[in-house]
């Protein structure tokens, strides 16, 4: 079972590029990444998903190196609304009951 | 475009009351989840289904009973509320992993046990 790990809490200003790295050292070969964000009072929502290299998409970006041990969500140019929690679960789709949420990054983003 | 649907939205229970949670998916989703959520913690995930008629645990399943009874719903019992109980809960569905297993989630529901 894949361990991650995530800063607590980040700040940023709007107009910035923030980005969210989840360290993940026993990843297994069959393990997915996936991101999710939580805003106060919703349940989490999927943002991006990926193996290795790079995932893009209208949101996001996803950098995994080669040896997969971390990954590190991107966000381009944050606004105000962007602030909330962002978990990185790391599991084989398989299994989905190991998909665990940890306590995720805490995004205050600032005017 | 419902999605996922839970009721209710709030309740306040008292210790030893019995309560039963609904969600309802249209995505027609195979798998489905209950999770709590503590205030200042992640989700964990209390028993989750993989398909109409099977129920697992998951990392906190003591105190409540799930069914699947049909596709398209999944209920959360609690036979004797207990304060430690007090808690968000959300219920989520999924494709199967062919699917890439992404997850959508309800709204959640705020439950207080006094």
């Amino acid at each position: 079972l894949a361990k991650t790990t995530q800063p607590i809490s980040m700040d940023s200003y709007e107009g910035q590029e923030v980005n969210i790295t989840c360290s993940h050292n026993n990843i297994a070969t069959n393990d997915y990444i996936t991101w999710y964000q939580q805003f106060p009072s919703q349940g989490p929502r999927f943002i991006i998903q990926g193996y290795k290299t790079k995932v893009t998409n209208e949101v996001a970006s996803l950098f995994i190196p080669a040896d997969r041990k971390s990954s590190t969500l991107s966000l381009p140019r944050v606004s105000l609304s962007d602030t909330a929690v962002y978990y990185c679960l790391v599991g084989d789709l398989y299994n989905t009951d190991k998909l665990i949420f940890g306590t995720g990054t805490r995004l205050q983003v600032f005017p | 475009n419902a999605g996922v649907t839970q009721t209710p939205k709030f309740r306040v229970l008292k210790t030893g009351q019995s309560m039963t949670l609904l969600c309802a998916q249209d995505m027609n989703h195979e798998y489905m989840y209950w999770y709590r959520q503590d205030p200042g913690m992640g989700l964990r995930l209390i028993h989750y289904s993989v398909g109409e008629g099977t129920t697992a645990k998951g990392e906190v399943p003591d105190g409540y009973n799930v069914s699947r009874l049909k596709k398209q719903n999944f209920l959360l019992g609690l036979e004797s509320a207990a304060p430690s109980q007090t808690s968000v809960y959300f219920c989520a569905s999924s494709y199967s992993p062919e699917g890439r297993n992404i997850q959508y989630f309800g709204a959640g529901t705020r439950l207080s046990v006094l």
